[in-house]
């Protein structure tokens, strides 16, 4: 079955790097942009951005621009998403999650979100 | 980017009751929103595209509906397990962003 699975739970100081990974199972991974998605304590859902595993492309929201990157493996069927000089408010869980995009007479339509990773926590404190 | 506003912030029913949530946005996104539920400690679940088609397994008591810029997610008779927090997305091609709206917490009454 389609599957996607983070790495575990980290806890990092402030300014420090944290690099999730998101192992994708069940499908031709290169097929699929996948997103980035995160959920500070209590709170909604925030877009980070996306990466297209097949060409490695990106778009990163406006907010982590300068901040984030992502990049994927395609041997391992791997996507990572690195967010540097973390803040305490960066304390959150980080979801990876699969674009159900498709091709139409050479324009790529955005799709929905499915299926998503476990999330990974990543705590930020001193 | 395109905002998404969603109404009630909190819903409280109770089992076997009919209840909507609306979702509003800033601009058209034609019918590109899907809806999802989350549970706590959760990821969340699929449960809407394309507006109004049903994810294959989601029970037929949920359904979606709206274009343009007014969408309602509904549940036809609240069973025990539907009580969570539902968003809606949006993911118009036209958009560079992806945008949910802040959630339904939909608790007991």
């Amino acid at each position: 079955q389609v599957q996607l699975v983070q790495s575990g739970a980290e806890v990092k100081k402030p300014g420090a790097s944290v690099k999730v990974s998101c192992k994708a199972s069940g499908y031709t991974f290169t097929g699929y942009y996948m997103h980035w998605v995160r959920q500070a304590p209590g709170q909604g859902l925030e877009w980070m951005g996306w990466i297209n595993p097949n060409s490695g492309g990106t778009n990163y929201a406006q907010k982590f621009q300068g901040r984030v990157t992502m990049t994927r493996d395609t041997s391992i069927s791997t996507a990572y998403m690195e967010l540097s000089r973390l803040r305490s408010d960066d304390t959150a869980v980080y979801y990876c999650a699969r674009e159900m995009g498709s091709y139409s007479s050479g324009w790529y339509q955005r799709g929905w979100f499915d299926p998503w990773g476990q999330g990974t926590l990543v705590t930020v404190s001193s | 980017d395109i905002q998404m506003t969603q109404s009630p912030s909190t819903l409280s029913a109770s089992v076997g009751d009919r209840v909507t949530i609306t979702c509003r946005a800033s601009q058209s996104i034609s019918s590109w929103l899907a809806w999802y539920q989350q549970k706590p400690g959760k990821a969340p679940k699929l449960l809407i595209y394309k507006a109004s088609s049903l994810e294959s397994g989601v029970p037929s008591r949920f359904s979606g509906s709206g274009s343009g810029t007014e969408f309602t997610l509904t549940i036809s008779s609240l069973q025990p397990d539907d009580f969570a927090t539902y968003y809606c997305q949006q993911y118009n091609s036209y958009s560079p962003s992806i945008t949910f709206g802040q959630g339904t917490r939909l608790e007991i009454k």
